[in-house]
């Protein structure tokens, strides 16, 4: 199957600091989602990567799918404590193969 | 619209014991899956059933569990002779027909096994 490994597995950062999250697989991927779990909540869809390079924003959210479509990363710019939760990658074959999440808390 | 619902929300029971999680998906929704999340984890896929094609139980972890869906709509997850280790959060979702279309979760069944 695809499986994704996601790292890191938990970041803590300041308020204002940035955060990094990346979503490997050693084959390639059709395309990839993003889903955003807050403490307690379920998994919430963020957005879906399709194309080889593609980078698409969402305010402070920037996605990439890498080139060789094996990659992807979200990037969060200038923290704030409403980006707390744990953030998946997810390859859709159709069968949906999460990463084991990356667990983000912000210090305010 | 009405988003994707699970019953009961809390479920306590003793080991040995079965249960029965319920799923309503999302009206029109022919794809659905079920997850388990234990505290802190990531998703572990149980299940999938898409129409009236055979499911594919490969994440199924041992025989005591087993998922049937009725007339392409509701879904139920059993587990027979629970086990501590099955207290976890199962999670369903359901999404368009199709490859890559948007997964929506219900807000899940937290599964406690004394």
């Amino acid at each position: 199957g695809q499986q994704v490994m996601q790292i890191p597995q938990y970041q803590h950062v300041q308020e204002g600091e940035d955060f990094t999250t990346y979503c490997n697989s050693s084959t390639t991927l059709s395309n990839i989602q993003w889903y955003k779990q807050r403490p307690g909540g379920h998994p919430v869809f963020l957005i879906q990567l399709v194309k080889s390079g593609e980078v698409k924003k969402q305010k402070r959210l920037t996605f990439q799918f890498g080139e060789a479509k094996k990659n992807s990363s979200l990037h969060i710019t200038a923290t704030q404590t409403t980006d707390v939760g744990t953030y998946f990658c997810a390859s859709v074959t159709p069968k949906f193969y999460f990463g084991s999440g990356t667990k983000l808390n912000v210090k305010p | 619209g009405a988003g994707v619902s699970q019953s009961p929300s809390n479920k306590v029971t003793e080991k040995g014991k079965d249960v029965e999680l319920r799923c309503d998906p999302i009206s029109g929704h022919t794809a659905l899956y079920w997850y388990r999340q234990s505290l802190g984890q990531g998703l572990e896929f149980l299940i999938y059933f898409q129409g009236n094609s055979a499911p594919d139980k490969s994440g199924l972890p041992s025989d005591r569990f087993s998922a049937e869906r009725t007339g392409g709509s509701v879904s139920t997850l059993t587990i027979q002779r629970t086990q501590q280790e099955d207290s976890a959060v199962y999670l369903c979702a359901s999404s368009l027909p199709g490859g890559g279309r948007t997964q929506y979760f219900g807000p899940g069944t937290r599964l406690l096994v004394l």
